[in-house]
């Protein structure tokens, strides 16, 4: 099985801020990393497929970058509403999340 | 509006049996592979079971095979999960989603979630 690992696990942040999240697969998976957004009590909500393609109707804030086993997603500038749980999660052999990352209000 | 819709969970005892459906809307669901996906309270997501679009091909994650059955009704447009032989590390939110099209696909439509909770 292929395994997702995230950091960092929680992260305190300001409106505004750059924000930077890191994920890394146990084995090379090309391009197929995708990450979802979750808030408490929602289900998730894809952002970025295929590592850097923006999901119709998510911000331009969201970006994607990376292959192989190292990827990142980047906010731009935080806002009030970026604040949830994110998730990156391989599509190269089944599926299989990441930990997530909390992002939290500094 | 496309729309995935969760029920049947609840309360069940270690051992027993339950079953999920999800009731899809607003696109065409024979056209779809779909997925179910749990989370445990407190915990990450973690995949299930996913099922063709004609029903001839299922998947499941290595914990639930031989316990859990992934169904379809494409003339209901349901999908349904029959979860038999629980046990308290079942217990999670399910939820079902919509799988892409594309090669290597990814979930870009969920349901809601519903609650499964086993414990005596």
């Amino acid at each position: 099985d292929i395994q997702m690992t995230q950091s960092p696990s929680s992260l305190s942040a300001s409106v505004g801020d750059r924000v930077t999240i890191t994920c890394r697969a146990s084995q090379s998976i090309a391009t197929y990393l995708n990450w979802y957004q979750q808030k408490p009590g929602k289900a998730p909500k894809l952002l970025i497929y295929t590592a850097s393609n923006l999901q119709s109707g998510v911000p331009s804030r969201f970006s994607g970058s990376g292959s192989g086993t190292d990827f990142t997603l980047t906010i731009s500038s935080l806002q009030p509403e970026d604040f949830a749980i994110y998730y990156c999660q391989q599509s190269y052999s089944f599926w299989t999340f990441g930990q997530g990352t909390k992002v939290e209000i500094k | 509006e496309m729309q995935l819709l969760e029920s049947g969970g609840g309360l069940v005892q270690p051992g027993g049996s339950l079953r999920l459906s999800c009731a899809a809307s607003g696109f065409t669901f024979n056209s779809h592979w779909m997925t179910w996906v749990r989370q445990a309270p407190g915990k990450g997501l973690e995949w299930v079971a996913n099922i063709k679009e004609d029903g001839t091909e299922k998947n499941y994650v290595h914990s639930v095979k031989g316990r859990f059955v992934v169904s379809r009704d494409n003339g209901k447009n349901s999908l349904y999960l029959q979860m038999d032989s629980l046990r308290a590390e079942d217990t999670a939110v399910y939820y079902c989603a919509r799988e892409t099209t594309v090669f290597k696909s990814y979930f870009d439509h969920w349901g809601q979630g519903i609650l499964v909770t086993v414990s005596s």
